[in-house]
């Protein structure tokens, strides 16, 4: 399968640290997709990344692609207790628009 | 900032009946797609639509299902018998190109 997989499962930290998630997939992709999560609610639309891309930024957010490894990262700096949720990485097949969701890293940080 | 919104944000059913879930995409968008979330599972592709037509649908999305755009600006996922493994948040989202951007669900629980 496809499916994206990120790790760790969970992660708790103290504000102001680093915190980095990492996502691995199986197949050759167009764009893979970094998702947030509060509980229970709808998915936040982060940062895309396209396969031809290496890295990119976007406020305290660093998304990296590997493609010959088939993984990424997201790099939250500067962390917040707001900042506490669930971070889900997604990504599309070559010839698709459909994406295939990870099972997530949940993020905890600590005030 | 434009968004998708959903509605109802819950929705309450008995086994056997049937529930229209709708949407209104964000308003330059052409894509769209229907996604569900089973309480702690993943978040899961269902179908995206493209062009007034279904262009791409996964195996969860039999029979039971249908996707409609009755007019311009609504996107509704309809499900005509409800069983109670349906019960889950299913998520609309649009986008142009492989950017996709989900409302905040509709919680759906099959009694």
């Amino acid at each position: 399968s496809q499916q994206g997989e990120e790790d760790p499962q969970a992660l708790s930290i103290q504000e102001g640290e680093n915190a980095t998630m990492n996502c691995s997939y199986k197949t050759s992709i167009n764009n893979l997709q970094w998702y947030r999560q509060n509980s229970g609610r709808g998915l936040v639309h982060l940062i895309l990344i396209r396969s031809n891309e290496r890295e990119k930024h976007s406020g305290r957010l660093r998304v990296t692609l590997d493609t010959s490894k088939k993984s990424s990262s997201l790099l939250i700096t500067a962390s917040r207790a707001a900042d506490t949720a669930s971070y889900f990485c997604a990504t599309d097949a070559v010839g698709t628009y459909k994406y295939i969701f990870g099972t997530g890293t949940r993020l905890k940080v600590l005030a | 900032e434009p968004e998708v919104t959903q509605t109802p944000s819950h929705q309450v059913t008995q086994m056997g009946q049937e529930v229209i879930l709708r949407c209104v995409p964000i308003s330059n968008h052409l894509y769209f797609y229907w996604y569900r979330q089973i309480l702690g599972q993943k978040v899961e592709f269902l179908v995206s639509f493209y062009n007034n037509e279904i262009s791409e649908k996964s195996e969860i999305f039999d029979d039971q299902f249908s996707v409609e755009r009755p007019d311009g600006s609504n996107f509704t996922l309809k499900i005509r018998s409800t069983k109670l493994e349906d019960s889950a948040m299913y998520f609309c989202a649009s986008g142009n190109g492989h950017e996709q951007y989900f409302g905040p669900g509709t919680r759906l629980t099959v009694t």
